[in-house]
C-alpha cells in the first residue's frame, strides 16, 4: 500500500513564499505529481518529478528526494488566485495508478 | 496533448435511479483511463481504471460499475443510485489530465 501525507491547511500572505510538503511511503516509485484544485473545479496539472532535484516553472517549483520519500511545492510571489487546494499524487508499481494525498488547502490573504 | 471530455457538468438524480457518466479522450490512443470520486472536503478516491477496451479494474467495491466499449470512451454507471453516491466524479487519463468533472447530487 501507499501512504501520502500533506498538511491539511496553510495560510500565507500575498506576495510571500510558501512551501507545501508531501511525504510518501511506497514501493516501486515511478513519479510524483502536484496538482492545483480550485473549489468546485477539477485538478489541473502543475508538475511531475521523477528524478531527484528541483524543477522550476515560473512562480512554481517542485522538489523531490526519492531516498527520503519527500517532495515539496514552492510557490513564490503569492497571489490571491493561488488560494486553492494542492494535491500531491504518487505513481508507483507496475500499473501506473496515481494515488492522491488528501490535499493541502492554501489560503492567501492580503 | 491529451484532452478529456466529461459530461454533464452537474446532475441531480433521485435515489434508486440509474446513472451513466461518459468520458471521452482526444489526442492519444489506447490511454490508461481512471474514474475518481471526491466527496466534499475529502481527497480523490480511485474507483475504476482501464488499460484498454473491455479491461476494467475496480478499486473499491460499491454500487457503481464501469465499462470501456471503445478505446477512447470510458463510462461510469449505476443501476440504482444511493445517497452516498453523491460527489464530484472525475475522469482522468495517464495521470496528467483530468476532465472537468461531474457534480452528482443524489436526492
Amino acid at each position: 500500500g501507499q501512504n501520502i501525507d500533506q498538511p491539511t491547511e496553510m495560510t500565507a500572505t500575498e506576495g510571500a513564499i510558501v512551501q507545501i510538503n508531501c511525504t510518501y511511503q511506497t514501493s516501486g516509485f515511478n513519479g510524483l505529481f502536484w496538482y492545483q484544485q480550485h473549489a468546485g473545479e477539477a485538478p489541473t496539472f502543475l508538475s511531475y518529478n521523477v528524478l531527484d532535484g528541483l524543477e522550476e516553472k515560473g512562480r512554481f517549483s517542485s522538489f523531490l528526494s526519492r531516498s527520503k520519500g519527500y517532495s515539496y511545492l514552492l510557490l513564490k510571489e503569492l497571489q490571491m488566485k493561488d488560494s486553492a487546494s494542492y494535491l500531491c499524487a504518487v505513481w508507483s508499481g507496475g500499473s501506473y495508478i496515481p494515488t492522491f494525498g488528501r490535499g493541502t488547502s492554501l489560503i492567501v490573504h492580503p | 496533448s491529451q484532452t478529456i471530455h466529461q459530461w454533464p457538468a452537474t446532475l441531480v438524480q433521485p435515489v434508486g435511479s440509474p446513472l451513466s457518466l461518459e468520458c471521452t479522450v482526444e489526442g492519444t490512443s489506447n490511454p490508461n483511463l481512471y474514474w475518481y470520486r471526491q466527496a466534499a472536503g475529502r481527497g480523490l478516491q480511485l474507483l475504476f481504471y482501464s488499460v484498454g477496451i473491455g479491461q476494467i479494474s475496480s478499486e473499491v467495491p460499491q454500487n457503481l460499475s464501469a465499462s470501456r466499449p471503445q478505446d477512447r470512451q470510458f463510462i461510469l454507471s449505476s443501476k440504482k443510485l444511493l445517497l452516498s453516491d453523491s460527489g464530484f466524479y472525475l475522469c482522468a487519463g495517464q495521470g496528467y489530465t483530468f476532465g472537468s468533472g461531474t457534480r452528482l447530487t443524489v436526492v
